[in-house]
């Protein structure tokens, strides 16, 4: 449906295991997101990326580990993952950063994790 | 203060009934708003951007107030398929970023 994917669509992992998200677009944007979404609580942004160029780290613990090879793939690298860290997590583009324009968020569909 | 605040509900309404629900901003520099809609265990989607002037989609009618600072989304003729979480988006003024509300829960009712 949407011209974002994401990989896996679930996910549970061990504390000690080193897992990554893949998430992919076909829009031709330039920029990309990661966004976590915890129960009851607002999506939280993570990462943005512009042009293949990380411009925002949301102050993300570094167990979290972007990876962005170009404007058309973005990963999310986990390593030693806490409990309070399984979430959906979701993986946007947009045409342009957000700026003052007007730009349209689309959405993958995101990875489920589960962290035990 | 949240940056972007909006009433959880559930609004349980039946169906055809109208039913708006407000979304409050702090950031008095926001620049875009949008409303976004995101069913059960699905990805957010975007409903409708909010301008200055007000703007209507269909039955989906949007609002800004800069003074207040807040944003409305009016629905007429609620349907079944209207049900699901309404998230109003704020970006950040004179940044990239999205600030999301935690959305407001709509059930249509038979």
């Amino acid at each position: 449906e949407t011209g974002v994917t994401q990989t896996p669509r679930h996910l549970v992992m061990g504390m000690t295991n080193k897992k990554s998200l893949k998430c992919e677009q076909h829009l031709g944007h330039n920029a990309m997101y990661w966004y976590k979404q915890s129960a009851k609580k607002p999506l939280e942004l993570m990462f943005v990326y512009n042009f293949k160029e990380q411009t925002e780290n949301n102050s993300v613990p570094s167990r979290f580990s972007p990876e962005c090879p170009n404007s058309s793939h973005l990963f999310l690298h986990l390593h030693t993952l806490q409990p309070e860290d399984s979430a959906l997590y979701l993986c946007a583009s947009s045409q342009e950063l957000a700026g003052d324009s007007y730009n349209e968020q689309f959405f993958g569909p995101g990875t489920r994790l589960t962290v035990l | 203060r949240k940056e972007v605040e909006q009433d959880p509900g559930p609004f349980n309404v039946p169906e055809g009934a109208t039913v708006a629900f407000n979304c409050t901003y702090s950031n008095s520099a926001s620049q875009s708003f949008f409303w976004y809609r995101q069913d059960c265990r699905k990805e957010p989607k975007l409903l409708m951007s909010v301008y200055s002037s007000g703007n209507e989609d269909g039955r989906f009618t949007a609002q800004l107030n800069r003074a207040s600072q807040y944003i409305s989304l009016l629905i007429r003729d609620s349907k079944l398929s209207d049900s699901a979480t309404y998230l109003c988006v704020v970006n950040q003024g004179g940044t990239y970023k999205y600030i999301f509300g935690t959305g407001t829960r709509l059930k249509v009712l038979a």
